[in-house]
């Protein structure tokens, strides 16, 4: 398995536009994790799934962030309109009941 | 709520060193304990986990063991190598597995040859 997958690596845009990341479990894995990586507050959870349904979103921040897993090999977190304190790594995880979560590369967002 | 508190870094070490990164946590259960391991420009990845007291995790050379009396989980090993330069991240969970990982800051440790 090529294992979780996320694009883009990088993304540099412009505060006020819309930005989505885009992230592909590990095949077979039932959750779904979005974390957010800062300097500041470093690593927290934003929002998780479970078999395609949210189970809890109290990390995201605003209502400028939503997230959604139309199937069980896609998820975006999308960011309407950003802001430069997004800037960030945004990192998606998948993993089956009890076990470890397997990390991808992560999307480092800058909003200038 | 649960909390993760890491030694602050940058940690420096020369190779062959003896490591120590000091982990405590709070949590109003009986947690699972993890230390994951971000290499440069990569995700994170477990390292060592254990789910109850007086577990010993091990992986690599890396070793933790949970203290429910002192509520931490220390991660060592005997002897570094400059491939374990990278961040170490102390992490709970009172779900036993993924769920609601909690990290704590990190510790960036740098191995000199």
């Amino acid at each position: 398995d090529a294992g979780v997958i996320q694009s883009p690596r990088h993304e540099v845009t412009e505060m006020g536009q819309e930005v989505t990341l885009r992230c592909k479990p590990i095949s077979g894995h039932d959750y779904l994790f979005w974390y957010r990586q800062t300097m500041m507050r470093g690593l927290e959870l934003l929002i998780y799934f479970n078999n395609n349904v949210p189970i809890d979103d109290s990390g995201m921040p605003e209502d400028r962030f939503s997230a959604k897993m139309p199937n069980a090999s896609f998820s975006t977190l999308k960011i309407q309109p950003s802001e430069p304190r997004d800037s960030a790594v945004y990192f998606c995880a998948s993993s089956l009941m009890n076990t470890e979560a397997f990390f991808g590369q992560g999307t480092r967002l800058t909003v200038v | 709520g649960d909390s993760v508190t890491q030694m602050e870094g940058p940690v420096t070490l020369s190779e062959e060193a003896f490591l120590t990164i000091n982990c405590t946590y709070t949590a109003t259960g009986y947690p699972s304990l993890f230390w994951y391991v971000q290499y440069p420009g990569e995700g994170l990845q477990l390292l060592l986990k254990a789910t109850k007291a007086d577990d010993k995790g091990s992986n690599k050379g890396f070793e933790a063991t949970y203290r429910k009396e002192t509520t931490s989980f220390h991660l060592e090993k005997g002897s570094v190598q400059v491939s374990d330069s990278a961040v170490y991240f102390c992490a709970l969970s009172e779900r036993g597995g993924s769920e609601k990982l909690v990290f704590g800051k990190g510790t960036k440790l740098t191995v000199n040859p």
